[in-house]
């Protein structure tokens, strides 16, 4: 059974910093690995989606890089800045067709 | 992206009674939607999948004859929890997933969620 596992679980920063969110999953043999942004009482935006061929996306300030053989993702943001603040998901499909296994999110808070 | 969309946002109901919510997905055929609860501070919890024209798979331990999922059309789900209870209270959020595009690998779209309240 697929775990992915995001720590910490919160994370507070001042605005400017460079930052790395971390998520992990146990069973590498994965299709895509997304990252979704979640603000208080709404749903879910999509952020970058990694195919299990990719290494890493690049959207604006945001980099997801993927090694799937260590069961690792990193979600890279520069240049943090307070409308960052939201809680980032990371989330795994094992097939074209499968559902998707979630991690807990990391809460950030970018500081003014 | 693709612009998925849910009705109503909120809805505050009283117990025993049914709430219907709507899912669709405004640009693009779903061949697969898919119901998620989240609780507060807490990751989505996948309900259900279904596939237009075919009846909803759920996850062990959803109750498929008190949350009743409907995908009649390519791009409208629908979700009725039935005899609601203060338990019931939730975010409810749904996702689309299109027909198999290359470039963006079967990518899921989501919802704006609605908030459900029973009373």
């Amino acid at each position: 059974k697929q775990e992915v596992t995001q720590i910490p679980a919160a994370l507070s920063v001042p605005e400017g910093e460079n930052l790395v969110l971390n998520c992990s999953f146990t069973d590498s043999a994965i299709y895509n690995l997304q990252w979704f942004r979640q603000d208080p009482g709404k749903g879910l935006t999509s952020l970058l989606l990694i195919q299990s061929s990719q290494r890493e996306q690049t959207s604006g300030r945001l980099n997801a890089s993927l090694d799937k053989s260590s069961g690792r993702s990193t979600l890279y943001i520069a240049a943090s800045q307070p409308g960052d603040s939201a809680t980032y998901l990371c989330a795994v499909s094992g097939g074209a067709n499968s559902k998707l296994t979630f991690g807990k999110g990391i809460t950030l808070s970018v500081r003014p | 992206g693709a612009v998925v969309s849910q009705h109503p946002s909120w809805v505050i109901c009283k117990s025993g009674t049914s709430v219907k919510i709507e899912c669709r997905s405004l640009d693009f055929q779903a061949t697969t939607m898919f119901w998620y609860r989240q609780f507060p501070k807490q990751s989505l919890m996948l309900m259900a999948t279904s596939n237009e024209g075919s009846k909803a798979t759920y996850e062990q331990g959803v109750e498929k004859d008190k949350f009743l999922i409907n995908h009649a059309s390519l791009t409208l789900s629908t979700l009725t929890v039935t005899s609601a209870h203060p338990e019931d209270s939730s975010f409810y959020i749904c996702s689309a997933r299109g027909r198999m595009r290359r470039e963006k690998g079967n990518e899921q779209f989501f919802g704006p969620g609605t908030r459900l309240t029973v009373l």
